[in-house]
């Protein structure tokens, strides 16, 4: 069975700095990967996805990210980030033919001023 | 288009009841997925439903139940409620699971 794992559970950055949030996962052959993101009080949105291909992966709100089969990992990054940017961060794997996602625990992201 | 929509968004229940969740998909996602959110457990995968069959079910007890219409729509039981299923149930939609999947604002159970 696949799992997530999100080491860091709180990340504090400055306004404009850059952003690395790190996703490591278990699973046997090359995973679907996904990074959602939460505000408080919403649902879930994707930012980026990977299935194959090019391991850097461009997503939506200047978030990217990379695999690396090696580590086992799947990083976002953003250079510079923005007040907008503060909320929960969740890495997600799926299977083929398994019809579920299975999530980390989520980084929370603080931006201050 | 319209988005996932989940209701009602607000519940409160109390121990024993039964309670019911409604997701309305996008229009044209025949895959309906539910997950947990709770503080202590995170996210966690309940069942799958696409054209009306489930295909995947979460580690939950039989208290968890759900099942899918021919429009998508889908709905989820859980019935002799406890204290510990008090969370944000979240339902996606998607054209098929491994598509990006679409989640709903949630419902928030509360059950005293």
């Amino acid at each position: 069975a696949q799992s997530v794992t999100q080491p860091d559970i709180h990340i504090t950055v400055s306004e404009g700095a850059s952003l690395e949030l790190r996703c490591n996962y278990s699973y046997g052959a090359t995973p679907y990967l996904f990074w959602y993101v939460q505000s408080p009080g919403q649902g879930l949105q994707l930012l980026l996805k990977y299935f194959s291909g090019d391991t850097l992966v461009q997503g939506i709100k200047g978030f990217e990210a990379e695999f690396k089969r090696s580590q086992s990992s799947f990083n976002l990054r953003k250079p510079s980030v923005h007040w907008s940017d503060a909320a929960e961060y969740f890495c997600a794997v799926g299977a083929p033919n398994d019809y579920k996602l299975s999530f980390g625990a989520g980084t929370t992201v603080t931006v201050r001023a | 288009k319209a988005g996932v929509t989940q209701t009602p968004r607000y519940l409160i229940k109390t121990r024993g009841q039964q309670v019911t969740l409604s997701c309305s998909p996008i229009s044209g996602h025949r895959s309906v997925s539910w997950y947990q959110q709770t503080p202590g457990q995170g996210l966690q995968f309940l069942f799958e439903y696409f054209s009306e069959t489930q295909r995947n079910k979460g580690n939950f007890p039989g208290r968890f139940s759900g099942r899918q219409f021919s429009n998508s729509r889908s709905e989820m039981n859980v019935s002799t409620l406890e204290l510990g299923d008090s969370a944000l149930y979240l339902c996606a939609s998607s054209p098929d699971w491994s598509n990006e999947q679409f989640f709903g604002p949630g419902t928030r159970l509360t059950v005293l």
